[in-house]
Formats: structure tokens, sequence, C-alpha cells
């Protein structure tokens, strides 16, 4: 059974930063591409940033760009994204989804965690 | 604003059939770029509902079904049941944007 567990959120000051993580388990972690994907309160899915299975590719939103980096560690079957001057703005629930494919350029979110709450505030 | 455009909220009585309608452009559905759907159901994990456009993963009960024409996509549900009330989200990718993924708006979809 696939699982995916996100740990890390919490609250956070404006300019703050944050390590979010997902602990994959039930697949072959370093054959897939990852994502994390964020619901903000009251608002619709914004996928954020993805991974390729090595790690040589990385995408991310214009909204996150140059303050998010995706990362993984495929001894650990571990994704993770480093946020750093986070602003009010980034407030969401934060989702890792597993992609269908290897390269994460034309992703397809087959799996998805439970996700976890970042709130930014003073 | 997404470059994908559903509608907020459709509904309809158990039963019945609703569609819900994704509409995107030349640099996306109409590029030919598969369009993805996933049910939300508040306090859960989004789930994959249709991939490709028009197939159903394993599990998926076949009252869900999707198709695409030009720039659209849409979502069918036909006998509709209490447990289908949830937000709707349509996915795909554009070739004019940095970004990988892009959702649509997401559609509230009521059983009445």
């Amino acid at each position: 059974e696939v699982q995916l567990l996100e740990s890390g959120g919490g609250l956070v000051q404006p300019g703050g930063s944050l390590r979010l993580s997902c602990a994959a388990s039930g697949f072959t972690f370093s054959n897939y591409a990852m994502s994390w994907v964020r619901q903000a309160p009251g608002k619709g899915l914004e996928w954020v940033s993805g991974i390729s299975v090595t790690g040589a590719g990385t995408y991310y939103a214009d909204s996150v760009k140059g303050r998010f980096t995706i990362s993984r560690d495929n001894s650990k079957n571990t994704l993770y994204v480093q946020m750093n001057s986070l602003r009010a703005e980034d407030t969401a629930i934060y989702y890792c989804a597993k992609d269908s494919f290897a390269s994460g350029t034309y992703p397809r979110f087959d799996f998805w965690g439970q996700g976890t709450l970042v709130t930014v505030s003073s | 604003q997404s470059v994908l455009t559903q509608p907020p909220s459709v509904s309809g009585a158990p039963g019945q059939r609703v569609t819900i309608s994704c509409t995107g452009s030349s640099s996306n559905i109409g590029a030919g770029y598969d369009v993805h759907w996933y049910q939300v159901v508040p306090g859960t994990a989004p789930k994959l509902l249709i991939y490709d456009s028009t197939n159903r993963p394993s599990g998926v009960p076949d009252r869900f079904s999707g198709s695409r024409s030009g720039t659209s996509a849409s979502l069918a549900i036909t006998g509709l049941q209490a447990e289908d009330e949830a937000d709707y989200y349509c996915q795909s990718y554009d070739s004019s944007l940095s970004a990988s993924g892009v959702f649509g708006g997401g559609t509230k979809l009521s059983v009445l």
C-alpha cells in the first residue's frame, strides 16, 4: 500500500523558514518523480514544486521560485521542501504527491499524502 | 486566476447525472496535453479520479467518466450518490507557463 506521510508544518513568522518532509513507503520511491501541492484556506489546489527521480530536474511555480527548494533522498525514501522568506500567502495545507512518471515534466499525481499545515503569521 | 476554468459549483439530486467542465486554451488542453481529474473530500487526501482524459484508476466506479474535445475537458458523474459530494479539480500542463502542473480552480459538487 502506497503511503505518503508529511511532517514539519507549523506556525512561522513572516520572513521565516521551514522544512517539510514526506516519508514514502509501499512503492519504489527512486522510480518516480514527486511534487508538492498546496491548498490555501478556502482556495483551490496549487502545484508548488516537482522533482525528477534523480533530482536533476527541479520545477517551481512562479509564486515560490527563488524561495523554495525541493530535494529528495532516495536512500531514505524521503522528499523535502525547504521554504525560506515565507509570506502570509504561503499559509496552506501542503500535500506530498507521487507522480506516475519519472521525469516530473508532465505530472500526473496518482497518490497523495494527508497534508501538513503551514501557517505564516506574526 | 487559473488557466483552466471550472464552474465554482454544480449540484444534483441522488441518482442524477452531472457534468463538470474544464475549459483551457491552445497552450494546454488544446495542445493535446493530458487532463487529469481529482476528487477532494475535506479532511482527506486528494484522490486521482480520471487520468489521461478518459481513464479510470483501479477502484474508481464506472459512474465516473471523462471526455475531452478541442480546448475543453469534462467529468461526468452518473447515478449521483451522497458520498460524491466533494471538490473536483482538473489538472494539465501549460506550455506558456514555467510550471509543470496547473490545476483548475475547482468545482464544489453538492448532492441535494
